[in-house]
């Protein structure tokens, strides 16, 4: 069965602190990996990584994929009280299967 | 239009209301999803429509009823739910079934008395 674990479960930060939150997956026939961010309501969109170790970056948000350790980190830098969300990781695979999702990291940053 | 609109965007209603949430795009998507998802969980698949097909049915309770008039429109019929049933009802698209670039609406968000 495929599976999405994220780390960790929550976190608390400082405004301007540097966050990571990490995606392991085991997911047979790996296509690609994506990241969400959630707020009140819709989860939208950050990034899809299909290979490894190829960084997308959108503004201060950043994300990279290692496909032979099987995991995926986004990073945050210099956070802002915006950035408070669950940020949820989901996965792909070739197969005709949706999208698999992790439990989310609950990031709160504080002024 | 790149966005995914659900109404109505709260709801609630009795154990034995019959109700309907939904959803549109007009982004020439074919593929439509109906997801669950329970307060600090994350999004649980309910159905997936690939052109305008049930493809998938997440072994969901037939007091949920999805139904696709046309490749543009989702609905969720909703019939002698319960307390339980409570969450936030998504609603996605992508432009085909597995092609992962889903876009969410804001959802529903269900209370059942």
């Amino acid at each position: 069965e495929d599976k999405v674990v994220q780390s960790p479960l929550s976190l608390v930060v400082h405004e301007g602190d540097t966050v990571t939150l990490n995606c392991s997956y085991e997911v047979t026939n790996f296509r690609s990996l994506l990241w969400y961010k959630q707020e009140k309501k819709a989860p939208t969109f950050l990034f899809m990584l299909t290979s490894s170790g190829i960084e997308k970056k959108s503004g201060r948000l950043s994300s990279i994929l290692d496909k032979k350790e099987l995991f995926s980190i986004l990073n945050i830098t210099a956070t802002q009280t915006g950035d408070s969300a669950v940020y949820l990781c989901a996965v792909g695979n070739s197969g005709n299967t949706p999208l698999v999702f992790g439990k989310g990291t609950r990031l709160s940053v504080i002024a | 239009d790149t966005e995914v609109t659900q109404t109505p965007k709260h709801l609630v209603m009795g154990m034995t209301n019959k109700k309907s949430l939904k959803c549109e795009q007009h982004m020439g998507h074919r593929a439509m999803y109906w997801y669950k998802q329970k307060a600090k969980k994350p999004p649980e698949l309910m159905f997936v429509y690939s052109y305008e097909k049930l493809s998938i049915n997440e072994s969901v309770p037939s007091r949920f009823s999805p139904e696709c008039p046309n490749s543009s429109l989702l609905n969720l019929h909703l019939h002698a739910l319960q307390p339980e049933d409570s969450a936030l009802y998504l609603c996605a698209s992508s432009p085909t079934a597995y092609n992962y670039g889903y876009t969410f609406g804001s959802g529903t968000r269900l209370t059942v008395v």
